[in-house]
């Protein structure tokens, strides 16, 4: 079993659609939470960013993390084309500095 | 503020040939990561630098990669010689410190072994 599991679409969907991406993992000492949003020919650009469990809400953006379920999600309101891209999830323990990604989920927002 | 700096954007080498990566960090930034990214792969770590010093190089093929950071700053990476399967971006990545910061990207250099 990977470590970090994402579903790597693709995923299309029509604007303004509210979009739901995840990612399960399997170390309990992760702590720490990311969503990178990478678009094509660019290096990941870090969107949401999350201590232990909780929501967090950065405009049309909301992270939520569930560490009893092992699971954390990213949720796009009022989804735009502009939001096409790969979304990549990421996580590490406390005080360590190996971070480690999921495959990522390709996404399309339709006009 | 400044992003993190990588050049080239493009590398096209023939198998057993020799490539060099450049990377500027983010000012400030203490640490300094090295990443391969695989097309349709989540980015992997090769190597992490704390100021100049290697603080993680236990997934980087020694072989025939080797990187350096000389002054904690700018940093190289170098593969000699290439193999078809080092096809891939590298992606440098830098943070304030090495522990709760969030990593920045750059955009990586796109290298092509054929």
């Amino acid at each position: 079993q990977k470590e970090v599991e994402q579903d790597p679409g693709p995923l299309s969907v029509p604007e303004g659609a509210i979009v739901s991406l995840n990612c399960t993992y399997s170390n309990s000492a992760f702590q720490y939470f990311m969503w990178y949003r990478q678009y094509s020919r660019k290096g990941p650009e870090l969107l949401m960013y999350t201590y232990s469990s909780g929501n967090k809400e950065d405009g049309r953006f909301t992270a939520q993390v569930d560490k009893s379920s092992k699971y954390i999600s990213l949720f796009i309101r009022d989804s735009q084309p502009s939001d096409s891209a790969t979304y990549l999830c990421a996580m590490k323990g406390a005080g360590s500095y190996q971070l480690t990604f999921g495959k990522g989920t390709k996404l399309s927002v339709i006009p | 503020e400044a992003g993190v700096a990588q050049s080239p954007r493009y590398k096209i080498i023939e198998k057993r040939q020799s490539v060099a990566f450049w990377c500027n960090p983010i000012s400030g930034h203490a640490t300094l990561y090295w990443y391969q990214q695989i097309l349709g792969q989540g980015p992997k770590l090769l190597i992490q630098f704390q100021n100049n010093g290697v603080v993680d190089d236990s997934q980087l093929p020694k072989d025939r990669f080797s990187a350096e950071r000389l002054k904690g700053v700018d940093s190289t990476l170098k593969i000699q010689p290439a193999k078809l399967e080092d096809s891939a971006v590298y992606l440098c990545a830098s943070s304030l410190d090495s522990a709760g910061s969030p990593l920045h990207f750059g955009n990586g250099t796109r290298l092509t072994v054929t």
